[in-house]
């Protein structure tokens, strides 16, 4: 069975850092591309980033700003967080992709979320 | 700024059909990319409900059916029942941006 759990999310002052950790199970972390979608209180969704094995992705909004990386041997998605900012105050899902090619990658399991407060 | 539109709500009586659209543009939905749908449910992550514009994953009812044509795609809820008010989302691939992109959501009442 997929299982997905983060954690890592928070209180932070803006310009502040955090790292989000997402735990895999169930699945081969290496072979499948992952991302982190997040989803600001009563809005709507918004991808944030993906890594697979070649260059990750980001949206525009967090570009410089958020990392994302794996660590296959622990099973670890993360995603690091800097110079914060209240509008990145939101729910944070770490989800697997799946399908192929990259255009028609949809995000088969989700985790429950951690969410990441950035107080101004 | 989603690139993807959605009407913010739509509502039915139990046993009607409804459907949501999402309208996209020729560098996502119309460059062939395919849409999925999601179903979220207050506090609760979304879940997925249709896959590759037009497939369910299993266990998800047949009254759930996706379609795509040109730069815009739908999905139909026919046999509406109280379980299914919950927020819906499309997604998609942007080739202009790189990225993966949300509609803007739709919430479901049932009457």
């Amino acid at each position: 069975e997929v299982q997905l759990l983060e954690s890592g999310g928070g209180l932070v002052q803006s310009g502040g850092s955090l790292r989000l950790s997402c735990v895999a199970s169930g699945f081969t972390v290496s072979a499948f591309a992952m991302s982190w979608v997040r989803q600001a209180p009563g809005k709507g969704l918004e991808w944030v980033s993906l890594v697979t094995g070649t260059t990750p992705l980001y949206t525009e909004s967090v570009k410089g700003r958020f990392t994302i990386s794996r660590d296959t041997s622990r099973r670890t998605l993360y995603l690091q967080m800097n110079s914060l900012r209240a509008e990145d105050t939101a729910m944070y899902y770490c989800t697997k992709m799946e399908g192929h090619p990259m255009n028609k990658w949809w995000l088969d399991y989700w985790g429950r979320g951690t969410l990441v407060t950035v107080s101004s | 700024q989603s690139v993807l539109t959605q009407p913010p709500s739509v509502s039915g009586a139990p046993g009607q059909r409804v459907t949501i659209s999402c309208t996209g543009s020729s560098s996502n939905i119309g460059a062939g990319s395919d849409v999925h749908w999601y179903q979220q449910f207050p506090g609760t992550a979304p879940k997925p409900l249709i896959y590759g514009n037009t497939n369910r994953p299993s266990g998800v009812p047949d009254r759930f059916t996706g379609s795509k044509s040109g730069t815009s795609a739908s999905l139909a809820i026919t046999g509406l029942q109280a379980e299914d008010e919950a927020d819906y989302y499309c997604q998609s691939y942007d080739s202009s941006l790189t990225a993966y992109v949300f509609g803007t959501g739709t919430k479901v009442t049932v009457l």
